[in-house]
């Protein structure tokens, strides 16, 4: 059975940083493409970052470029998501989600940025 | 970069009824690379639709996507009381970023 369960998430004050994991199994890790997606309370789905199946490629949100790193270490199977300079509007639930369409999704972790 | 407008912004329908989404695309969404999701309250999407009209595994016939290029529909024949939820579409054409609409409601 595949399963994504993400962790990391809680609060934290606007500037500061935190890291999101995301820790697969039930299939081979290493051979997917991963993704990171948020959801602002009460608001829709936005595609946040995607990494290659080797962690060689990457692509970001406007929002979040230069801000947030995805990575990943496939010997452990599992994904990251390193969110620096956090702003109030970074608050949202985070999924992960195996590659596109997306199939298996994260139960999500909630992180909160506020003073 | 692909923007997807979804429509009508809620859905108040009953039981029994049939359910229309729309989804359109600002561009041509190329080999129909589009999904639909389904999302109850506090829960992970649901992955209902891709390639416009392949439905996923376990998703009840009742569930159909239809339409190409930038028109696209999620119909629902006959609601059931546990299809009362928010519906979003996704575009996963080749380029970033894969954008979601904003979503439709369905509601009774």
């Amino acid at each position: 059975e595949v399963q994504l369960v993400e962790s990391g998430g809680g609060l934290v004050q606007p500037g500061r940083s935190l890291r999101l994991s995301c820790a697969a199994s039930g299939f081979t890790f290493s051979s997917y493409w991963m993704h990171w997606v948020r959801q602002a309370p009460g608001k829709g789905l936005v595609w946040v970052s995607r990494i290659s199946s080797d962690g060689s490629s990457t692509n970001y949100a406007d929002s979040v470029k230069g801000r947030f790193t995805i990575s990943r270490d496939n010997a452990k199977s599992t994904l990251y998501l390193q969110m620096n300079s956090l702003r109030a509007e970074d608050t949202a639930v985070y999924y992960c989600a195996r590659e596109l369409p997306h199939r298996y999704w994260g139960q999500g972790t909630l992180v909160t940025v506020s003073s | 970069e692909i923007v997807l407008t979804q429509s009508p912004g809620t859905l108040s329908l009953s039981p029994g009824e049939r359910a229309t989404l729309s989804c359109r695309a600002s561009q041509s969404v190329s080999s129909n690379y589009l999904a639909w999701f389904q999302q109850r309250p506090g829960q992970a999407p649901r992955l209902l639709i891709y390639a416009a009209s392949s439905r996923a595994t376990g998703i009840p016939d009742r569930f159909s996507g239809s339409g190409s290029g930038t028109d696209f529909t999620l119909t629902i024949s006959r609601l059931e009381p546990e299809d009362f939820a928010v519906y979003y579409c996704q575009q996963y054409d080749t380029s970033p970023p894969w954008a979601f609409g904003e979503g439709t409601k369905v509601e009774i």
